[in-house]
């Protein structure tokens, strides 16, 4: 069965670094989507990508955070001076549908980002 | 209380017992979604309800959703105690600017079935 999958599985970096998460969507996938969990708390949205731009952004994604698809199967998401509060499970997601017409969502195994 | 909060917070059964789990919400959605998580692990999609289904069924999963009340409900029959996780209630809020399917979370039920 398709999967997403994501890489690496754990992060961790130092303070002010730019990191690079990065994912694989289902092949015939249309939508994609991150999304973070800091550990113990709720899953939080940050960024949904159609057509290869951004659909709609949380709060959480400022001007640090970035997404892209640089070619047709990989989609990344760029933090680019990282902070000790962005520690947390990165989780990229997929869908065939999105906007009105929402489908399921596919979740990836995560990224554990550690920030020191 | 937020967008899809779960309750109880925590639950534990013996292997054998069903588990009923509820999620509450506050906006007006298109679907919701229950997902499923082994510790510190990734997400698992279980089952999506649309706002015009009132009750849907997955092998040992049953699904109901209550737009009136703005609730929705997991019921997992004869629990095993490989079900031991958490489980979230996920929607996709209905706004007049159409959806963009972001999904919000709520903080889930722990789930613990002891053998």
């Amino acid at each position: 069965e398709p999967e997403v999958t994501q890489t690496p599985s754990h992060q961790v970096t130092q303070m002010g670094q730019e990191v690079i998460l990065r994912c694989v969507p289902i092949s015939n996938h249309l939508y994609f989507y991150w999304y973070r969990q800091i550990l113990g708390q709720k899953v939080e949205f940050l960024v949904s990508f159609y057509n290869n731009e951004i659909s709609e952004k949380s709060e959480i994604f400022d001007d640090q955070f970035s997404v892209e698809r640089p070619d047709g199967s990989n989609f990344t998401l760029k933090i680019r001076s990282t902070k000790l509060e962005d520690s947390a499970m990165y989780f990229c997601a997929s869908s065939v549908q999105g906007g009105m017409k929402q489908e399921t969502q596919y979740f990836g195994p995560g990224t554990r980002l550690l920030v020191l | 209380s937020q967008q899809g909060e779960e309750d109880p917070q925590a639950l534990s059964i013996q292997e054998g017992e069903n588990a009923t789990m509820n999620c509450s919400y506050k906006t007006s959605i298109n679907n919701l979604q229950w997902y499923r998580q082994n510790s510190g692990r990734g997400l698992v999609h279980l089952i999506l309800i649309r706002s015009n289904e009132r009750e849907k069924h997955s092998g040992r999963l049953r699904v109901t959703l209550d737009t009136s009340k703005k609730s929705s409900s997991l019921l997992i029959t004869a629990s095993r105690a490989a079900d031991t996780a958490s489980y979230f209630c996920a929607t996709d809020p209905r706004n007049y600017g159409g959806s963009q399917g972001n999904l919000i979370f709520g903080k889930g039920t722990k789930l613990s079935v002891k053998p």
